[in-house]
Protein backbone atom coordinates (compact mmCIF):
# COMPACT_ATOMS: atom_id res chain seq x y z
CA UNK A 1 0.00 0.00 0.00
CA UNK A 2 1.23 3.59 -0.81
CA UNK A 3 2.59 5.39 2.23
CA UNK A 4 2.01 8.62 1.00
CA UNK A 5 -1.28 9.47 -0.83
CA UNK A 6 -2.04 12.41 -2.63
CA UNK A 7 -5.65 13.30 -4.15
CA UNK A 8 -6.91 14.20 -6.69
CA UNK A 9 -5.29 12.04 -8.66
CA UNK A 10 -5.52 15.01 -11.28
CA UNK A 11 -7.29 18.65 -11.19
CA UNK A 12 -8.49 20.94 -13.79
CA UNK A 13 -8.45 24.97 -12.31
CA UNK A 14 -9.24 27.83 -14.47
CA UNK A 15 -6.60 30.45 -14.84
CA UNK A 16 -6.41 32.76 -12.43
CA UNK A 17 -7.97 30.13 -10.06
CA UNK A 18 -7.33 28.52 -6.68
CA UNK A 19 -5.84 25.32 -6.88
CA UNK A 20 -5.66 22.91 -3.45
CA UNK A 21 -3.73 19.37 -3.68
CA UNK A 22 -3.76 17.18 -0.83
CA UNK A 23 -1.22 14.37 0.76
CA UNK A 24 -1.37 11.90 3.43
CA UNK A 25 0.92 9.92 5.27
CA UNK A 26 0.13 6.62 6.56
CA UNK A 27 3.51 5.88 8.17
CA UNK A 28 3.64 7.84 11.49
CA UNK A 29 6.93 7.71 11.92
CA UNK A 30 7.45 10.82 9.54
CA UNK A 31 8.17 14.39 10.57
CA UNK A 32 9.27 16.36 7.38
CA UNK A 33 7.12 16.86 4.14
CA UNK A 34 8.05 18.38 1.03
CA UNK A 35 6.34 19.46 -2.34
CA UNK A 36 8.18 19.05 -5.94
CA UNK A 37 6.85 20.06 -9.28
CA UNK A 38 7.30 18.29 -12.33
CA UNK A 39 6.52 19.69 -15.92
CA UNK A 40 6.10 17.35 -18.17
CA UNK A 41 9.01 15.53 -19.76
CA UNK A 42 11.17 17.38 -17.57
CA UNK A 43 12.87 16.56 -13.45
CA UNK A 44 11.07 17.27 -10.31
CA UNK A 45 11.77 20.49 -8.80
CA UNK A 46 11.32 21.16 -5.36
CA UNK A 47 8.56 23.44 -4.59
CA UNK A 48 8.33 23.61 -0.79
CA UNK A 49 9.32 22.47 2.45
CA UNK A 50 7.27 22.10 5.88
CA UNK A 51 8.16 21.01 9.17
CA UNK A 52 6.26 22.27 11.80
CA UNK A 53 2.75 22.81 12.08
CA UNK A 54 1.01 25.23 10.51
CA UNK A 55 1.21 27.47 7.44
CA UNK A 56 4.18 28.38 5.16
CA UNK A 57 3.61 31.27 2.10
CA UNK A 58 5.91 31.77 -0.37
CA UNK A 59 4.49 34.46 -3.63
CA UNK A 60 1.14 32.77 -4.78
CA UNK A 61 2.07 28.96 -3.02
CA UNK A 62 0.83 28.21 0.56
CA UNK A 63 1.28 25.07 2.14
CA UNK A 64 0.22 24.12 5.43
CA UNK A 65 0.65 21.01 7.61
CA UNK A 66 -1.40 18.94 10.44
CA UNK A 67 1.53 16.18 11.93
CA UNK A 68 -1.15 15.04 13.94
CA UNK A 69 -3.30 13.97 11.11
CA UNK A 70 -0.25 13.80 8.90
CA UNK A 71 -1.58 15.76 6.70
CA UNK A 72 -0.22 18.82 4.27
CA UNK A 73 -1.76 20.87 1.83
CA UNK A 74 -0.56 22.84 -1.18
CA UNK A 75 -2.43 26.02 -2.44
CA UNK A 76 -1.98 28.19 -5.59
CA UNK A 77 -3.34 31.12 -6.30
CA UNK A 78 -3.87 33.19 -9.04
CA UNK A 79 -3.00 29.52 -11.41
CA UNK A 80 -0.98 29.83 -14.38
CA UNK A 81 -1.13 27.94 -17.51
CA UNK A 82 3.16 27.61 -16.57
CA UNK A 83 1.44 26.00 -13.14
CA UNK A 84 -0.10 23.00 -15.24
CA UNK A 85 2.39 20.21 -14.52
CA UNK A 86 2.62 17.48 -11.85
CA UNK A 87 3.04 17.84 -7.89
CA UNK A 88 4.53 15.68 -6.34
CA UNK A 89 4.54 15.33 -2.22
CA UNK A 90 7.18 13.40 -0.35
CA UNK A 91 7.87 12.43 3.45
CA UNK A 92 10.65 11.55 5.45
CA UNK A 93 11.61 10.93 9.12
CA UNK A 94 13.67 14.19 10.77
CA UNK A 95 16.42 11.83 11.41
CA UNK A 96 17.12 11.39 7.76
CA UNK A 97 16.14 14.62 6.21
CA UNK A 98 16.09 14.15 2.25
CA UNK A 99 17.93 11.04 2.61
CA UNK A 100 15.17 8.55 1.97
CA UNK A 101 12.16 10.44 1.06
CA UNK A 102 9.20 8.39 0.22
CA UNK A 103 6.77 10.35 -2.91
CA UNK A 104 3.39 9.99 -3.29
CA UNK A 105 2.15 9.36 -7.15
CA UNK A 106 1.40 12.86 -7.46
CA UNK A 107 -1.73 15.22 -8.68
CA UNK A 108 -1.54 15.81 -12.11
CA UNK A 109 -2.95 19.53 -12.47
CA UNK A 110 -3.91 21.39 -15.60
CA UNK A 111 -4.70 25.25 -15.91
CA UNK A 112 -7.08 25.66 -18.31
CA UNK A 113 -6.70 29.26 -20.07
CA UNK B 1 25.64 27.33 -11.29
CA UNK B 2 25.70 23.53 -13.76
CA UNK B 3 23.06 20.87 -12.82
CA UNK B 4 22.65 17.18 -12.21
CA UNK B 5 23.68 15.67 -15.69
CA UNK B 6 22.52 12.26 -17.07
CA UNK B 7 23.02 10.01 -20.22
CA UNK B 8 21.91 8.84 -22.33
CA UNK B 9 18.61 10.90 -22.45
CA UNK B 10 16.77 7.62 -24.01
CA UNK B 11 17.43 4.17 -23.98
CA UNK B 12 15.45 1.50 -25.64
CA UNK B 13 16.90 -2.84 -25.25
CA UNK B 14 15.33 -6.00 -25.78
CA UNK B 15 14.55 -8.03 -22.46
CA UNK B 16 18.02 -9.92 -21.28
CA UNK B 17 19.96 -6.85 -22.95
CA UNK B 18 22.41 -4.99 -20.37
CA UNK B 19 22.50 -0.68 -19.94
CA UNK B 20 24.70 1.53 -17.78
CA UNK B 21 23.05 5.07 -16.99
CA UNK B 22 25.57 7.71 -15.89
CA UNK B 23 25.09 10.67 -13.42
CA UNK B 24 27.26 13.44 -12.91
CA UNK B 25 26.32 15.40 -9.74
CA UNK B 26 26.54 18.97 -8.74
CA UNK B 27 29.98 19.96 -7.97
CA UNK B 28 30.48 19.71 -4.02
CA UNK B 29 26.88 17.95 -3.50
CA UNK B 30 28.47 14.72 -1.27
CA UNK B 31 25.17 12.55 -1.55
CA UNK B 32 23.75 11.40 -4.96
CA UNK B 33 20.65 9.04 -5.36
CA UNK B 34 19.08 7.13 -7.78
CA UNK B 35 15.63 7.04 -8.30
CA UNK B 36 12.90 4.96 -10.54
CA UNK B 37 10.05 6.65 -11.45
CA UNK B 38 7.52 4.69 -13.79
CA UNK B 39 5.08 6.12 -15.91
CA UNK B 40 2.12 7.69 -13.76
CA UNK B 41 4.19 7.10 -10.38
CA UNK B 42 6.39 9.33 -8.12
CA UNK B 43 9.84 8.51 -8.11
CA UNK B 44 11.08 5.50 -5.70
CA UNK B 45 14.87 5.25 -4.41
CA UNK B 46 17.07 2.77 -5.70
CA UNK B 47 20.33 3.38 -4.00
CA UNK B 48 22.30 6.71 -2.59
CA UNK B 49 25.40 7.09 -1.41
CA UNK B 50 27.39 9.45 0.86
CA UNK B 51 31.36 10.12 -1.30
CA UNK B 52 31.53 6.67 -2.60
CA UNK B 53 30.11 4.83 0.33
CA UNK B 54 26.68 3.51 -0.52
CA UNK B 55 24.59 3.85 2.35
CA UNK B 56 21.39 2.09 1.11
CA UNK B 57 20.84 -0.41 -1.00
CA UNK B 58 17.86 -2.11 0.18
CA UNK B 59 15.38 -1.04 -2.67
CA UNK B 60 18.27 -1.96 -5.53
CA UNK B 61 17.26 -5.42 -7.35
CA UNK B 62 20.52 -6.86 -6.28
CA UNK B 63 20.58 -9.93 -8.71
CA UNK B 64 20.41 -7.72 -11.66
CA UNK B 65 20.76 -4.10 -10.39
CA UNK B 66 24.12 -2.40 -9.59
CA UNK B 67 25.38 0.97 -8.95
CA UNK B 68 28.87 2.44 -8.13
CA UNK B 69 30.30 5.76 -7.04
CA UNK B 70 34.02 5.27 -6.84
CA UNK B 71 35.25 8.41 -6.11
CA UNK B 72 33.02 9.86 -4.70
CA UNK B 73 31.42 12.07 -7.71
CA UNK B 74 30.15 10.43 -10.74
CA UNK B 75 28.12 7.53 -10.61
CA UNK B 76 26.84 4.84 -13.04
CA UNK B 77 23.49 2.26 -12.17
CA UNK B 78 23.66 -0.95 -14.35
CA UNK B 79 21.11 -3.31 -15.04
CA UNK B 80 22.32 -6.63 -16.14
CA UNK B 81 19.39 -8.46 -18.07
CA UNK B 82 16.75 -5.76 -18.66
CA UNK B 83 12.62 -7.12 -17.57
CA UNK B 84 9.82 -5.29 -19.47
CA UNK B 85 9.16 -4.35 -15.92
CA UNK B 86 12.40 -2.13 -15.62
CA UNK B 87 10.18 0.30 -18.04
CA UNK B 88 10.48 3.28 -16.27
CA UNK B 89 12.79 6.95 -16.06
CA UNK B 90 15.57 6.41 -14.24
CA UNK B 91 16.31 9.53 -12.10
CA UNK B 92 19.50 11.07 -10.32
CA UNK B 93 19.65 13.37 -7.83
CA UNK B 94 22.45 15.19 -5.90
CA UNK B 95 22.34 17.27 -2.36
CA UNK B 96 24.38 18.60 0.02
CA UNK B 97 23.44 19.78 3.53
CA UNK B 98 21.36 17.62 6.46
CA UNK B 99 17.93 17.61 8.17
CA UNK B 100 15.93 20.30 7.05
CA UNK B 101 18.26 22.71 5.10
CA UNK B 102 18.80 19.52 2.35
CA UNK B 103 17.33 19.30 -0.89
CA UNK B 104 17.27 17.61 -3.64
CA UNK B 105 18.43 18.29 -7.14
CA UNK B 106 17.18 16.15 -10.28
CA UNK B 107 18.81 15.38 -13.38
CA UNK B 108 16.47 15.12 -16.36
CA UNK B 109 16.48 11.73 -16.30
CA UNK B 110 17.23 8.40 -18.74
CA UNK B 111 13.66 7.42 -20.28
CA UNK B 112 14.06 3.50 -20.61
CA UNK B 113 12.03 1.44 -22.76
CA UNK B 114 12.34 -2.45 -22.36
CA UNK B 115 10.49 -4.60 -25.57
Amino acid sequence: QQKVQQSPESLIVPEGGMASLNCTSSDRNVDYFWWYRQHSGKSPKMLMSIFSNGEKEEGRFTVHLNKASLHTSLHIRDSQPSDSALYLCAASMRAEGADRLTFGKGTQLIIQP
Amino acid sequence: EAGVTQSPRYAVLQEGQAVSFWCDPISGHDTLYWYQQPRDQGPQLLVYFRDEAVIDNSQLPSDRFSAVRPKGTNSTLKIQSAKQGDTATYLCASSFGRGSNERLFFGHGTKLSVL
